[in-house]
């Protein structure tokens, strides 16, 4: 059974760092390339970024862009998004995503974490 | 960047009713299109890619049609369980913009 299980959301204040972390299971992480979704509290989907199945292309939203940076460790099945210069409208339900087929790039969400909340307030 | 807007934001509709909602892009994508249906407080489930091809174990009620930038998710037979907020998302390159959603109601 496929388990993405986000980590690392909490309360920070505007300005500040996080690192949320996805550790995965149930597939060959390896093999597939992973995103980062947030949904604000109310609000729709917004798409955050990727990273390939090796790791060596990753993409942006416009609006973290510069301020996010995504990574992967594929020996610890682990999908990390570090998130530098946090203002409040990065206030959002984070979820880790995994695209739907092997090896594929651009792919459609075939699975989705339950999510990490990240609150940006002072 | 390409832009993805749905129509309507939402709409209230009765069981047994045929639901129509569009999905327009800024710019052609082909059908590198998807839909996905997010319950209430549920993560978003993939329903169709490829603008119409069915993910397994969706219901045939839903159906996906359109290429280009224009695209409609059609739920037939509308049915209590359907209740949700229905998402496009296109994905022929990065950024993989969603649509802002439309609110299904009975």
């Amino acid at each position: 059974e496929v388990q993405l299980v986000e980590s690392g959301g909490g309360l920070i204040q505007p300005g500040g760092s996080l690192r949320l972390s996805c550790e995965a299971s149930g597939f060959a992480f390896r093999d597939y390339e992973m995103n980062w979704v947030r949904q604000a509290p109310g609000k729709g989907l917004e798409w955050v970024s990727s990273i390939s199945s090796t790791g060596n292309t990753v993409n942006y939203a416009d609006s973290v862009k510069g301020r996010f940076t995504v990574s992967r460790d594929n020996a610890k099945i682990s999908v990390y998004l570090q998130m530098d210069s946090l203002r409040a409208e990065d206030t959002a339900l984070y979820f880790c995503a995994r695209g739907r087929l092997r090896y594929s790039r651009n792919d459609v969400i075939g699975y989705w974490g339950h999510g990490t909340l990240v609150t940006v307030s002072s | 960047d390409i832009q993805m807007t749905q129509s309507p934001s939402s709409l209230s509709a009765s069981v047994g009713d045929r639901v129509t909602i569009t999905c327009r892009a800024s710019q052609g994508i082909s059908n590198f299109l998807a839909w996905y249906q997010q319950k209430p407080g549920r993560v978003p489930k993939l329903l169709i890619y490829g603008a119409s091809i069915l993910e397994s174990g969706v219901p045939t009620r839903f159906s996906g049609s359109g290429s280009g930038a224009d695209f409609t998710l059609t739920i037939s037979n509308l049915q209590p369980e359907d209740v949700a907020t229905y998402y496009c998302q296109r994905y022929n390159t990065a950024p993989l913009t969603f649509g802002g959603g439309s609110k299904v109601e009975i």
